[in-house]
């Protein structure tokens, strides 16, 4: 089945600078990559995603990109903000689009 | 708009007892599914309900059973409870469109098991 790995675990940023979270996967037939953002206390709450069939998607200061070669995604957030703290999972979703595989999580800290 | 639905938000049990959890999905949406989230992990996929069937399963096991609604709403049971159950239970809905790979999540159910 299909794993996914992400990295890093806990990232701290001042705030004004960039973040960066990236996650690798293992089925080169996922095609669907969403990332969430989990607040204490509260459900995953989708905040981007990206299709196979594109190279990077941007929304406001959010953006991803994707490698189907090297299967790896990554999550940029610019200009930080306090209230981006919170923990950011990505996840990959197979072919029949019935199952989200998740990554472990990477908690951001944003720094006033 | 309400968005998912989940009930109760918190429950503490003990081993060996059985358990339900509730969830409404978002208006429009069909497709239910539900996720496990053990501390300081990402969620795990336990299943998922589309027109009153199971239409996939996680790695879990047969303790673990689901039921959905004509409404569209479900559940989630847990016979014979075993300490390494407790975790945030997590409902997620989706659009009818095909895919329903766009999951919405409601904000758990916290189950202890002492």
């Amino acid at each position: 089945g299909e794993n996914v790995e992400q990295h890093p675990s806990t990232l701290s940023v001042q705030e004004g600078d960039s973040a960066v979270i990236k996650c690798t996967y293992s089925d080169s037939a996922s095609n669907y990559f969403p990332w969430y953002k989990q607040e204490l206390g509260k459900g995953p709450q989708l905040i981007i995603d990206i299709r196979s069939n594109v190279g990077e998607k941007k929304d406001q200061r959010i953006a991803v990109t994707l490698n189907k070669t090297a299967k790896h995604f990554s999550l940029h957030i610019t200009e930080t903000q306090p209230e981006d703290s919170a923990v950011y999972f990505c996840a990959a979703v197979n072919n029949a689009g019935n199952m989200l595989t998740f990554g472990g999580g990477t908690r951001l800290m944003v720094k006033p | 708009d309400a968005g998912v639905t989940q009930s109760p938000t918190h429950l503490i049990k003990t081993r060996g007892q059985q358990v339900t959890l509730r969830c409404s999905p978002k208006s429009g949406h069909d497709t239910v599914s539900w996720y496990q989230q053990a501390l300081g992990q990402g969620p795990q996929f336990i299943f998922q309900y589309y027109e009153e069937e199971e239409r996939q399963r996680g790695n879990f096991p047969d303790r673990f059973s689901g039921h959905q609604f004509p409404n569209y709403s479900s559940e989630l049971n847990v016979n014979a409870l075993l300490l390494g159950d407790s975790a945030l239970y997590l409902c997620a809905s989706s659009f009818p469109d095909g895919g329903s790979e766009k999951l919405f999540f409601g904000s758990g159910t916290q189950l202890s098991v002492l």
